[in-house]
């Protein structure tokens, strides 16, 4: 079965540098949600996007973006990176589930970030 | 906004040993999904088990079965007859359920659990 695709795996950057990670979600999924996963720590909710625009929002720094396209992928924009930035980020994705409902979030394998 | 807690940093049990991790949580919700979340060290996070708040009976997925106490905001996972591969962090969930439909809310976690099976 497809999973949810998430680009580049790896990614190295220098503080104040820019970095975009990329979100496939499962075929047919139109929500996607934004983890992020210091070292040691419980995953972190960034921001979730339904159906291209932005659903809920949790502790996204300013300094972040992020945004859903036409073909439900996404990417989740980051500037002025400082060394705390430094984590595994999770992009999740979900087919909505209507009303009093609450489908499965299903996680990609992340993307490791290093701020030098 | 809702907090989940996890009091076991560290459990260590012996191969084919019932293992049980606590979770406890606070909300003002009355409709949420208790989740727990397996991370082995390939850091993919890997449903185990998920309970709906409405459902009095607990939810069971073969080895893996949940504790529910609702009025005591309490979530527990027991695990039978471990194994080495359950090795891994757990973490317990929250998620609440969006009454007006259009997508959900991102979960909330606590700070996990780290479970060594040893042989």
């Amino acid at each position: 079965a497809a999973g949810v695709i998430q680009s580049p795996r790896h990614l190295i950057k220098e503080k104040r540098e820019t970095a975009t990670l990329k979100c496939y979600p499962i075929p047919r999924h139109d929500t996607v949600y934004w983890y992020q996963q210091g070292p040691g720590q419980d995953p972190q909710f960034l921001i979730s996007f339904y159906e291209k625009m932005q659903s809920d929002k949790g502790s996204i720094p300013d300094r972040f973006s992020a945004q859903q396209f036409s073909d439900y992928h996404s990417e989740l924009n980051m500037s002025s990176l400082e060394l705390g930035d430094s984590a595994l980020y999770f992009c999740a994705s979900s087919s909505e589930g209507g009303l009093n409902s609450y489908n499965e979030q299903f996680f990609g394998p992340g993307t490791r970030l290093t701020v030098l | 906004a809702q907090t989940v807690t996890q009091s076991q940093p560290e459990m260590s049990v012996q191969e084919a040993e019932t293992v049980t991790l606590s979770c406890t949580y606070d909300t003002s919700e009355n409709n949420y999904y208790l989740f727990w979340y397996k991370q082995p060290p390939s850091r993919q996070m890997i449903l185990v088990i998920r309970q709906e708040a409405y459902k009095q009976q607990n939810a069971t997925e073969n080895r893996f079965s949940v504790n529910f106490q609702k009025a005591a905001k309490s979530f527990s996972l027991k695990i039978s007859d471990s194994q080495l591969g359950d090795t891994a962090m757990y973490f317990c969930a929250f998620g609440a359920i969006m009454y007006s439909g259009g997508g959900a809310d991102g979960l909330t976690f606590g700070k996990g659990t780290h479970l060594i099976i040893q042989p």
